[in-house]
């Protein structure tokens, strides 16, 4: 079974700072992550996936990850960021066996930008 | 659809009445998930259909919860005597296939309160 760990329950930074927002991951078997964000009063929307390949993931709004299986991580990090940037961010995973596989949630960090 | 749908987007309800929420996938999404999440936390799985049949229904947290796909498009999650601790969004996400391979799309959530 996988499981995800989101060190930080919220997240504080001043505007056009970086930020980077941690996950770790367990898991017995080779897997997905995904970020999602959730903006307020909004559904889920996928942030950016790693399935193969690269182990650095660019993703939409200037988002992007590092897969570090040594690490069991999968950090994001974000170079500058903007009030529009205040939302919710889940870290996932799930397993690579199969086609079918249900996505494990993190219990996510809220980052909230100061101007 | 343009996305997927949930109806209704607040439920409040009756300690031990039945209630049902209805999810619409895009069309044409074999896949489809159940999730709920309670305040300050992550998506918590339920229950994932590829077409008609629950692949994987090893969330739903107890017999109290159903849910059917009679067609291989919308679903039903069904909720019978609900208790408080029901209370929740409750969010459904499709995709062309397992979420480990391509993109789940979430809908907006039903809220459910349970008074």
């Amino acid at each position: 079974a996988q499981s995800v760990t989101q060190l930080d329950s919220q997240v504080p930074v001043f505007e056009e700072a970086p930020v980077e927002l941690r996950c770790n991951y367990s898991s017995s078997v080779s897997v997905y992550l995904f970020w999602y964000v959730q903006y307020p009063n909004q559904g889920l929307q996928l942030l950016l996936k790693y399935l193969s390949g690269s182990t650095l993931v660019k993703g939409i709004n200037g988002f992007e990850a590092e897969f570090n299986k040594s690490q069991t991580s999968f950090h994001l990090r974000k170079p500058s960021v903007h009030i529009s940037d205040t939302a919710e961010y889940f870290c996932a995973v799930s397993d690579t066996y199969s086609s079918a596989s249900k996505i494990i949630f993190g219990s996510g960090t809220r980052l909230s930008i100061r101007p | 659809g343009a996305g997927v749908s949930q109806t209704p987007s607040n439920k409040v309800t009756e300690k031990g009445k039945y209630v049902e929420l209805r999810c619409d996938p895009i069309s044409g999404h074999t896949a489809l998930y159940w999730y709920r999440q309670s305040l300050g936390q992550g998506p918590e799985f339920l229950i994932y259909f590829q077409g008609t049949g629950a692949a994987d229904d090893s969330g739903l947290p107890n017999d109290r919860f159903f849910a059917v796909r009679p067609e291989g498009s919308v679903s039903t999650l069904k909720i019978q005597r609900t208790e408080r601790g029901d209370s929740a969004v409750y969010l459904c996400a499709s995709s062309l296939m397992g979420q480990g391979v391509t993109e789940a799309f979430f809908g907006q959530g039903t809220r459910l309160t349970v008074v």
